[in-house]
């Protein structure tokens, strides 16, 4: 089965740029997903399709994936944006959804 | 668009569970639905999906004989039933509806508030 490896954690000062890491085999030919989760609420998606924002997503989230590794970067990160944070394909093989082990991000 | 989920279920070993999702806001029929689990502390993990346009079901392996997502497209409701239940289900289950209509690798879009299910003796 397809496997995502995502960091455990990752910690940054408020005004600077945190990169969330997404690995996977050719990942770079398939469309990353990305959903930010806080505490007791369900999950978000924040960046879809390598790199495509929802509505109401600030730009301060982007998303890219070239290779063997997709990034979540946040940039001039905020207290609130302290929370999970989760990558997340379609295996076209074997029609499942697979997620990555989730990067908690600290905000210190 | 909005998933409403049943509510929270206590449950013994060996039991089954059925956990309903109801959709509104949006045209039901055109969409899938997946459900997605967390154990406590724990991270996301993929169960099955429906896509109520066709009635194709997908499991994962590792729930495929103790699970099963059906649809009652007529009240725009999914649910999710799971068997033979183990202390290790003690999980918050979520429901997620498919980003973009009849688009089987679609992002999920919208979630459920989530179902606590325990299980113990």
């Amino acid at each position: 089965s397809y496997v995502l490896t995502q960091p455990p954690s990752v910690s940054v000062a408020p005004g600077q740029t945190a990169r969330i890491t997404c690995g996977g085999d050719n990942i770079g030919g398939k469309s990353v997903h990305w959903y930010q989760q806080k505490p007791g609420q369900a999950p978000v998606v924040v960046v879809y399709d390598d790199s495509d924002r929802p509505e109401g997503i600030p730009e301060r989230l982007s998303g890219s994936n070239s290779g063997n590794t997709a990034t979540l970067t946040i940039s001039r990160v905020e207290a609130g944006d302290e929370a999970d944070y989760y990558c997340q394909v379609w295996d076209r093989g074997t029609d499942h959804y697979v997620f990555g082990s989730g990067t908690k991000v600290t905000v210190l | 668009a909005q998933l409403v989920q049943s509510g929270a279920e206590v449950k013994k070993p060996g039991a089954s569970v059925k956990v309903s999702c109801e959709g509104s806001g949006f045209t039901f029929g055109n969409y899938g639905f997946n459900w997605v689990r967390q154990a406590p502390g724990q991270g996301l993990e993929w169960m099955g999906r429906i896509t109520v346009y066709n009635g194709n079901t997908r499991y994962a392996q590792k729930f495929h004989d103790r699970i099963t997502v059906t649809t009652d497209a007529s009240r725009n409701v999914v649910h999710m039933e799971l068997r033979s239940l183990k202390s290790e289900d003690t999980a918050m289950y979520f429901c997620a509806r498919d980003g973009t209509q009849y688009d089987s690798g679609s992002y999920l879009g919208y979630w459920g508030q989530g179902t606590l299910v325990t299980v113990s003796s």
